[in-house]
């Protein structure tokens, strides 16, 4: 597509649900990045994918967060047991190629509220 | 350790005003790049500009410009002419140049609302 898409855009669960979160990033982009956004704050890094391959994930803030890319395209971020804490905007984005110097095209997020 | 700083949380201007955004960085690389990306009510991120750090050469692109400067570790936005679409979060962020799959690290954000 012409952008990264995310679906859904607002997702409101209750506290202990599971939850899955879709990107879909730019055609032939190799890397896909999750961010976390909280209200009021600029995106922190979750996890980064090259490819298939799931390379950092040192920003996956507890084991109930998963994320996936089975096929080195479409990524689900997967949050099991579902906490208020985990209330933000997440962020997936992606770039054409490896390394910090390409710019990262972001998705418009999906907006997760946990009741 | 890494870090961006934009002290400014929020500003607000009237159309036609000028307006400067600060951004103030921590590195201890060499080797960086810096990016700033607007973000409006809709929620997406939307990529502005990149600068790398073996150019401090300024940029002007229409009504914005960025002034970078390596020895005091800035990297200001400023718009001239503000108008009510400028209206929006603009977050400064910080990468490292070679490392592959780097995340970007984000400043907090300054949200600008220009009135008419």
């Amino acid at each position: 597509g012409a952008g990264v898409s995310q679906s859904p855009r607002y997702k409101v669960a209750k506290r202990g649900q599971d939850v899955a979160l879709r990107c879909d990033p730019i055609s032939g982009h190799v890397s896909l990045f999750w961010y976390q956004q909280a209200l009021g704050q600029g995106p922190e890094f979750l996890t980064y994918f090259q490819n298939e391959a799931q390379l950092d994930k040192s920003g996956l803030p507890s084991d109930r967060f998963f994320a996936e890319r089975p096929e080195g395209s479409v990524s689900t971020l997967k949050i099991q047991r579902t906490q208020q804490e985990d209330s933000a905007v997440y962020l997936c984005a992606s770039s054409r190629t490896l390394g910090g110097r390409d710019i990262q095209y972001f998705g418009a997020g999906t907006r997760l509220s946990v009741l | 350790a890494q870090k961006v700083t934009q002290a400014q949380t929020e500003i607000s201007v009237v159309e036609k005003e000028d307006v400067t955004l600060d951004c103030v960085y921590e590195t201890r690389d060499t080797t960086y790049y810096l990016f700033w990306y607007k973000q409006p009510p809709s929620g997406e991120l939307v990529f502005l500009i990149r600068r790398n750090s073996f150019d401090e050469q300024n940029e002007i692109s229409g009504r914005y410009s960025w002034n970078f400067q390596k020895s005091t570790s800035s990297f200001n936005f400023t718009i001239t002419a503000s108008q009510v679409v400028d209206s929006a979060v603009y977050f400064c962020a910080l990468s490292d140049l070679n490392q592959a799959g780097t995340a970007l690290i984000f400043g907090k954000g300054t949200t600008l609302s220009v009135s008419s």
